[in-house]
């Protein structure tokens, strides 16, 4: 199973509302990520976790919080957001983290979630 | 900051031409990655590139890293309509898997 599955597709919400974003893996990676892409750019890496621990955040506003559950689940908690936050939000996971340094791993990538907030 | 820079933004070629793109990045890296994004789609592996000067292919494609490794080209022969989609380099940006994305490359093929 080389698969990546994210829930849900889309997903409309208010600035006010609570949600959640949540994905899924069971290639036996040690590694998953949260990108944000908004229309024609490039994906922009927001979260990395390496055997179930945030490796690093890239300065995302705390409306933003992630959680790993466990090494094939990942969670992105969503709260107050603006519109400016409506994008692809896409979920990726990788054999390792390469944290000892080169070279990478590949990355697999589910189909994202489609989120406008209103 | 980092960044990685890809040209041209967009391109629109004849089926069966040839089509390519190039990533320049400000900063010398370590390897570098190539996806392709199909319109709709999610970013999909295409290959990684780890030694200077290192060439590979795959069928149609051939994917080549820059001697100084800052930058790297992705040449596609007789393009065919299922090339469709965007190509994004990608090189890490502090630890090895922290990916930092190039701007992408839209290729359009006419029929």
């Amino acid at each position: 199973d080389t698969e990546v599955t994210q829930t849900p597709k889309h997903l409309v919400m208010g600035m006010t509302n609570k949600k959640s974003l949540k994905c899924e893996q069971h290639m036996g990676h040690r590694a998953m990520y949260w990108y944000k892409q908004k229309a024609k750019k490039p994906p922009e890496l927001m979260f990395v976790y390496s055997y179930e621990k945030l490796s690093i955040n890239e300065s995302v506003p705390s409306r933003f919080s992630p959680e790993c559950p466990n090494s094939s689940l990942l969670n992105l908690h969503l709260h107050a957001l603006q519109p400016e936050d409506s994008a692809l939000y896409l979920c990726a996971s990788s054999q390792g983290a390469g944290l000892a340094g080169p070279p990478s791993y590949e990355q697999y990538f589910g189909p994202g979630t489609r989120l406008t907030v209103t | 900051g980092q960044q990685v820079m890809q040209i041209p933004q967009y391109q629109h070629v004849q089926e069966g031409e040839d089509f390519t793109t190039y990533c320049n990045s400000s900063t010398t890296l370590s390897n570098i990655q190539w996806y392709k994004q199909r319109p709709g789609g999610h970013p999909v592996f295409l290959i990684q590139l780890v030694k200077s000067g290192e060439v590979k292919k795959q069928k149609r494609l051939t994917f080549q890293f820059g001697e100084a490794k800052k930058n790297s080209s992705l040449h596609i022969t007789a393009t065919q309509t299922t090339d469709v989609g965007t190509y994004f380099c990608a090189g890490p940006l502090g630890g090895a898997n922290n990916l930092f994305f190039g701007t992408g490359t839209r290729l359009t093929v006419i029929p």
